[in-house]
């Protein structure tokens, strides 16, 4: 019954790979977002979609994209990873209509380019 | 922009004590929601307690408790009786009716025995 699952939990892959990670969420909400955390845990947002607009964040390289197939799923691809992508990724939904509910979480990936 | 300050990088207590983090936030905003996210070595984000802009009593959830100080556009944790379980960075956020989430840069509690 976890509310925001993200698959892998870790990922390890060779520069220049291309990789995906999964998002889905079963709490009915209608905005979702991936977040990058690094090292120094700084939370930065990439993107926030909803089934109306997606919104992204200027400074994310084009290399990344989200792809939602439906509102209960947000999926992350990146290309050609580079050393700096090294970080963890979160995945978040809300419903964008209440501005008092809180962000889910869920539980990170752990990216790690070699 | 809204932005969204944690001026303690670090911060320890000693278990059983009371330890406050701080938050301030820059708005030109009157109506918003302010959040304090915890998040453990497990990594898990996880909502501590909420506070309604609109609302002037403090918010409470057992040992957490907030000084909303609304004017001074302040919101600062209060954790009292601390456990060894409250170690973790701890992120104050902020959000105004249909904007995305603004994040502080957070602050890592220590917990002493």
């Amino acid at each position: 019954d976890t509310a925001v699952s993200q698959t892998p939990k870790y990922l390890v892959t060779q520069m220049g790979n291309d990789k995906s990670i999964k998002c889905e969420q079963n709490l009915g909400h209608d905005t979702m977002y991936w977040y990058k955390q690094d090292s120094k845990k700084f939370l930065k947002i990439m993107f926030s979609y909803n089934n109306k607009e997606l919104i992204i964040n200027e400074t994310v390289p084009n290399r990344f994209s989200p792809k939602s197939p439906d509102k209960a799923h947000l999926n992350l691809h990146i290309n050609s990873l580079e050393l700096g992508d090294s970080a963890v990724y979160f995945c978040a939904s809300s419903k964008q209509g209440n501005s008092n509910q809180p962000q889910h979480f869920g539980d990170g990936t752990r990216l790690s380019i070699l | 922009a809204q932005t969204v300050t944690q001026s303690q990088p670090e911060m320890s207590v000693q278990e059983a004590e009371t330890v406050t983090l701080s938050c301030t936030y820059d708005t030109s905003e009157s109506d918003y929601y302010l959040f304090w996210y915890k998040q453990p070595p497990s990594r898990q984000m996880i909502l501590v307690i909420r506070q309604e802009a609109y609302k002037q009593q403090n918010a409470t959830e057992n040992r957490f408790s907030v000084n909303f100080q609304k004017a001074a556009k302040s919101f600062s944790l209060k954790i009292s009786d601390s456990q060894l379980g409250d170690a973790a960075m701890y992120f104050c956020a902020y959000r105004s009716p249909g904007q995305n989430f603004v994040f502080g840069p957070g602050t890592r509690l220590s917990v002493l025995p």
